[in-house]
């Protein structure tokens, strides 16, 4: 069965770097989004992505996240400029284009530890 | 924007029984609602969803029950399994495309 992957699994930065979360979502969809969950706490929204723009985006993606397609399969987080608090575990998740499923598709998530 | 709140944030039962969480939400605009299974160092997998226009909807061991007018909902699982263990996320979205807003999450121990 076809699967979101997520690389790296674990990321680890220095405070003020940039960041890139990488995401290849299952190959027939069009649907991307990108959650977050902070250590303890609930699993919150950042963005959705479709037809290569962004559909709906939460208060937490400010200036310093964007996202991107770059080819038909990855799709990518970027953080310009870390923060503590961004540290978290970073999932990606996909969704068909179609009424008959409704799922979005989870990755096994990168691991985000800002020092 | 949408709320949502899980009930218990942990719940211990024998193998055998049953195990019920529950969810409420706040946004009356919210129409789909999934459960999604987290076992430690995994991703999130939905298990069961449901739609706003079905009060009920199982499969097999699972259930999930909705009450539009209170704005709650919740999980059954009967006749709990050790592999039931893990961390269960419920969630509400207004559509089924838009994003997900998350309940805390209920980690379930089902013990032999």
């Amino acid at each position: 069965e076809p699967e979101v992957t997520q690389t790296p699994s674990h990321q680890v930065t220095q405070m003020g770097q940039e960041v890139i979360l990488r995401c290849v979502p299952i190959s027939n969809h069009l649907y991307f989004y990108w959650y977050r969950q902070i250590l303890g706490q609930k699993v919150e929204f950042l963005v959705s992505f479709y037809n290569n723009e962004i559909s709906e985006k939460s208060e937490i993606f400010d200036d310093q996240f964007s996202v991107e397609r770059p080819d038909g399969s990855n799709f990518t987080l970027k953080i310009r400029s870390t923060k503590l608090e961004d540290s978290a575990m970073y999932f990606c998740a996909s969704r068909a284009r179609t009424r008959l499923t409704d799922t979005q598709y989870f990755g096994p998530g990168t691991r985000l530890t800002v020092l | 924007g949408e709320n949502v709140e899980q009930h218990p944030s942990t719940l211990s039962v024998q193998e055998g029984d049953s195990a019920v969480i529950k969810c409420t939400y706040s946004d009356s605009a919210s129409n789909y609602f999934p459960w999604y299974k987290q076992e430690l160092g995994k991703r999130p997998q939905l298990i069961i969803d449901i739609r706003s226009n079905v009060g009920e909807k199982k499969d097999q061991r699972i259930a999930v029950t909705l009450n539009k007018t209170a704005k709650h909902f919740s999980l059954h699982i009967t006749e709990t399994q050790p592999e039931d263990s893990a961390v269960y996320f419920c969630a509400a979205s207004r559509n089924a495309g838009n994003m997900l807003t998350f309940g805390g999450g209920t980690r379930l121990m089902v013990k032999p």
